[in-house]
C-alpha cells in the first residue's frame, strides 16, 4: 500500500487566498484525521471522519477552516481565508477500527503551509 | 483534564546510554497510550503503545513503563542509536466511543555518535 498520501507537500500562499489541501487515506480505512503540528501548540486534532461522516469538528480553530470528505477515498481541509497565523505542517491520518485491535493512526507525510 | 504532559523537551544521549522520556495524563477515562516516532519531514510513526491493564511492555530496545496510580507513563530507549535522533509524541486515545487521541508536545531526542 502507498501510504497516506497528502498533496501538495509544501504550500506559500498570501494571506486571504483560499488554501486547499488534499488527502487520501489508506484503501480500507474508515477513520480519517486532520491535525495541525507548530512549535507552539505541538500536535492538534482538528477534526476527524468517520465512513465519511464528520464526528468530532471541535478541534477546527475557527469558521475560515471546513473540512469534507466526499468519499472513502479523499478529503479536503479548506482556509478560507487564510492567515499567517494558520501557518503549520498539517497531516492526514487514517485508521481501521476493528474489533479487539489496538489503535494505529497512519500519518501521511504532511503539507507545510506558509501564509505570507 | 483533557492534557498530555510531556518532558523532556529535548534530550540529548550518547549512543549505547538510555533514553527517558516521560508523560503524565489526568484523565482516568483514557484507555490506550501509544507512542509515535517523528523524523524530520515525515509523518509521525507508530512506535510502541500500551493499555492500562499492563505495567510494562517490550518491543526490543523500547520498553513503555506505566504507572495507572501516578497516571504516568514512559518511554525508555535502551542502547540509544545515532538512528534513534527523532522527536518522540507520547499520546493518550480515549475510550472507543470517541476515538480521540491527545498528543504530548514532543521530545526532541539527539544521539551523539
Amino acid at each position: 500500500d502507498a501510504g497516506v498520501i497528502q498533496s501538495p507537500r509544501h504550500e506559500v500562499t498570501e494571506m486571504g487566498q483560499e488554501v486547499t489541501l488534499r488527502c487520501k487515506p489508506i484503501s480500507g480505512h474508515d477513520y480519517l484525521f486532520w491535525y495541525r503540528q507548530t512549535m507552539m501548540r505541538g500536535l492538534e486534532l482538528l477534526i476527524y471522519f468517520n465512513n465519511n461522516v464528520p464526528i468530532d469538528d471541535s478541534g477546527m480553530p475557527e469558521d475560515r477552516f471546513s473540512a469534507k470528505m466526499p468519499n472513502a477515498s479523499f478529503s479536503t481541509l479548506k482556509i478560507q481565508p487564510s492567515e499567517p497565523r494558520d501557518s503549520a505542517v498539517y497531516f492526514c491520518a487514517s485508521s481501521l477500527r476493528l474489533a479487539g485491535s489496538t489503535d494505529t493512526q497512519y500519518f501521511g507525510p504532511g503539507t507545510r503551509l506558509t501564509v505570507l | 483534564q483533557q492534557q498530555v504532559k510531556q518532558s523532556p523537551q529535548s534530550l540529548i544521549v550518547q549512543k549505547g546510554g538510555i533514553s527517558i522520556i516521560n508523560c503524565a495524563y489526568e484523565n482516568t477515562a483514557f484507555d490506550y497510550f501509544p507512542w509515535y516516532q517523528q523524523f524530520p519531514g515525515k509523518g509521525p510513526a507508530l512506535l510502541i503503545a500500551i493499555r492500562p491493564d499492563v505495567s510494562e511492555k517490550k518491543e526490543g530496545r523500547f520498553t513503555i513503563s506505566f504507572n495507572k496510580s501516578a497516571k504516568q507513563f514512559s518511554l525508555h530507549i535502551m542502547d540509544s542509536q545515532p538512528g534513534d535522533s527523532a522527536t518522540y509524541f507520547c499520546a493518550a486515545s480515549y475510550p472507543s466511543g470517541t476515538y480521540k487521541y491527545i498528543f504530548g508536545t514532543g521530545t526532541r531526542l539527539k544521539v551523539l555518535a
